[in-house]
């Protein structure tokens, strides 16, 4: 139990494109939602946090007009990197939450590479 | 944000040999996790702890949530060459925000 999945797992876009990443609870209702980011060899950095029907919480020093999360409903949630950068090519994961518990269970993960 | 210090930071052990990573925070958590990250994957979820002094064991793996609730540890006995990964701890504090550890990276010699 407890399946988040994500898609794409990896995609290249060039610069100056958007790019949507879904990220998907299989087997249960997320009523939290996370999105990270994680750089090469460092922990997960927590960039936004979104619960289902509201806007999302976004990390300090994270832009929200350029990561544009929606969580429309308790199974699925999309990060959009807008207008992307070479800077913004990072390793995407999210992760969802359920009910009271405080265990988050994260997704396989996106590569995203911007040329 | 705030980051917990996770130590250490990389270790490279024989197969068999027995394992020890903590982790530590200026304040008081709540709730510890313990995660796996294998190279290209998301983390996995190991162990969850709630309570202070809580010791919970899944498979070869134990993990304590400190008396002061401000550190965790984990160990892995016995360890194989499929333990080879980057461990997380993570916590929750008082105020039901979460942190993730600096990692620790697991290499198996066999």
């Amino acid at each position: 139990g407890a399946v988040v999945s994500q898609h794409p797992s990896r995609v290249i876009c060039k610069s100056g494109t958007s790019v949507k990443i879904e990220c998907r609870s299989l087997d249960f209702q997320a009523t939290t939602m996370f999105w990270y980011r994680q750089f090469p060899k460092k922990s997960l950095m927590l960039m936004a946090t979104s619960n289902e029907g509201s806007k999302a919480t976004y990390e300090q020093g994270v832009e929200k007009d350029k990561f544009l999360i929606n969580h429309a409903s308790l199974t699925l949630s999309t990060l959009t990197v807008t207008s992307a950068h070479p800077e913004d090519s990072s390793f995407y994961i999210c992760s969802a939450r359920y009910g009271q518990l405080y265990e988050q269970y994260f997704g396989p993960g996106t590569r995203l590479t911007v040329t | 944000g705030q980051q917990l210090n996770q130590s250490p930071q990389s270790m490279f052990i024989q197969e068999g040999e027995d394992v020890s990573m903590n982790c530590t925070s200026s304040s008081i958590f709540n709730t510890w996790l313990w995660y796996k990250q294998d190279p290209g994957e998301g983390p996995v979820l190991l162990i969850a702890l709630y309570k202070a002094g809580e010791l919970t064991s899944n498979g070869r793996l134990t993990a304590q949530f400190g008396i002061t609730r401000k550190d965790s540890f984990l160990n892995i006995s016995a360890s194989i060459p499929s333990d080879v990964g980057i461990y997380f701890c993570a916590g929750r504090n008082t105020g039901n925000q979460f942190y993730f550890g600096t990692g620790t990276s697991l290499t198996v010699i066999p």
